[in-house]
């Protein structure tokens, strides 16, 4: 198993561009999310999706948009980039028992730097 | 009062020594705790998962919970350089507590370095 995959690694973003950060997982886990972490700031988490088709903000969405057309891929867009956005973006994916038992797998991350 | 609070650091240590990570939270509803371990330049791995009060090992880590102080730690013994990272905790309330889909909350990191 690849576990969490993101793509790209790295990339420089001029303000007012546009990408999509590329995210696959292979466990066949129902929940994926993306965060961003900024030096000292903890990890905050931008979106999260509970299964293919269901998608919701987490605490700092603004800036951000995701879907999740297959139970793999939660890809995350960026629109009109800003030089807030510099940061480390993690996804990570999980599996949840009934009783809310939950470990969350993190992909490698994409380091996003905006000028 | 922030939901989860951790020292930042930075932490240095002696090879050899025994370091102790610590975590303070305020939501009672908390009772899933995790630390996660995150090398430079890397996503986080998951170390250890506790649910509720008490000890967990495995090796030279061990996870504690003290619930009625709202406060985890984790021990790592005869600490070796490759240990050096920076340490999260984590926690989760079941949603029948009061706990959101997706929020699995983080402290900050504390970042470990063992000297040789």
């Amino acid at each position: 198993n690849a576990g969490v995959t993101q793509t790209p690694k790295f990339r420089i973003l001029k303000i007012g561009q546009s990408m999509t950060l590329q995210c696959t997982q292979d466990m066949n886990h129902n929940y994926m999310y993306w965060y961003r972490q900024d030096p000292g700031m903890g990890l905050k988490l931008i979106y999260y999706s509970v299964g293919a088709g269901i998608t919701d903000k987490g605490e700092v969405p603004n800036g951000y948009n995701v879907s999740r057309s297959t139970t793999e891929d939660f890809p995350l867009r960026l629109e009109l980039a800003a030089p807030s956005q510099t940061s480390v973006y993690f996804c990570a994916s999980s599996y949840r028992t009934s009783g809310g038992q939950e470990t969350q797998y993190f992909g490698p991350g994409t380091r996003l730097l905006v000028l | 009062q922030k939901e989860v609070e951790q020292d930042p650091g930075p932490l240095s240590v002696p090879e050899g020594a025994i370091v102790s990570l610590n975590c303070t939270y305020s939501n009672s509803a908390f009772q899933y705790f995790m630390w996660y371990r995150q090398y430079s330049r890397k996503g986080p791995e998951l170390l250890m998962y506790t649910y509720s009060s008490g000890n967990k090992e495995d090796g030279r880590f061990t996870a504690q919970v003290d619930k009625s102080s709202k406060y985890i730690s984790l021990f790592i013994r005869d600490s070796q350089p490759s240990d050096s990272a920076t340490y999260l905790c984590a926690m989760t309330a079941p949603p029948i507590y009061g706990g959101s889909q997706g929020n699995l909350i983080f402290g900050k990191g504390t970042k470990l370095s063992v000297k040789p």
